[in-house]
């Protein structure tokens, strides 16, 4: 079946260090890919996205491409800020019909000033 | 600010216990799922309703209930449950139209515990 597979965490950082989570998937087919942000005591929220190959999604500092060569979705950051800490999650959508995510173990991220 | 809340944000309950959680969204949406992340494991889709009718159940025990009695509530009902049902609990919910499902908004959860 479809999986999702990030980087082990807990990850740790000084402020104004850059920033990569990898995200791999698994898929029979060419799925949308998303990554959302849970801060403390807060619901998921949608980070950024991105629906095919070579697509870049962007917000709030953070990017990541669509790789379909490599299967990933790496999340890239120039200059974290402790206000970044929280756990991000990387997800997979198989068909932009089917409600249906699937989502990896999230990482936790501390920066630390 | 998230448009999809939920009551209560926390629950400790025995495992002879009946409780419900509650989900309300603000956003005019039409689908709604409830998902359960415990730690160390990826979140686990339960159930989907799309406009008040189950559209998924993913294989879970019948010791969780849910309810939807109109698009913007959804209710899941808790009896005699297990000390490894202790998990956050998120509801989401998504405009579904023809051709395709929106972003899924998700509520801050509620914190389960079952003693």
């Amino acid at each position: 079946g479809d999986s999702v597979t990030q980087m082990e965490g807990p990850v740790t950082l000084s402020e104004e260090a850059f920033l990569t989570i990898n995200c791999t998937y698994t898929a029979t087919g060419y799925p949308s890919l998303f990554w959302y942000v849970q801060y403390p005591g807060e619901g998921l929220q949608l980070l950024l996205k991105a629906t095919k190959a070579d697509d870049k999604g962007s917000n709030k500092g953070f990017e990541a491409t669509y790789r379909k060569e490599t299967t990933s979705f790496h999340l890239e950051k120039g200059s974290v800020q402790v206000s970044d800490s929280a756990v991000y999650f990387c997800a997979l959508r198989m068909d932009f019909g089917n409600e249906k995510l699937t989502f990896g173990t999230g990482t936790r991220l501390t920066i630390i000033p | 600010e998230t448009g999809v809340t939920q009551t209560p944000r926390h629950l400790v309950m025995g495992m002879t216990n009946k409780k419900s959680l509650k989900c309300e969204q603000h956003l005019g949406h039409n689908a709604m799922y409830w998902y359960k992340q415990s730690a160390k494991k990826p979140l686990e889709l339960m159930f989907v309703y799309n406009f008040k009718e189950q559209t998924e159940n993913n294989s879970v025990p019948s010791r969780f209930s849910p309810e939807c009695p109109n698009s913007s509530h959804l209710f899941l009902h808790l009896h005699t449950l297990q000390p490894e049902d202790s998990a956050l609990y998120l509801c989401a919910s998504s405009h579904q139209r023809q051709g395709g499902t929106d972003t899924q908004y998700f509520g801050p959860g509620t914190r389960l515990t079952v003693l």
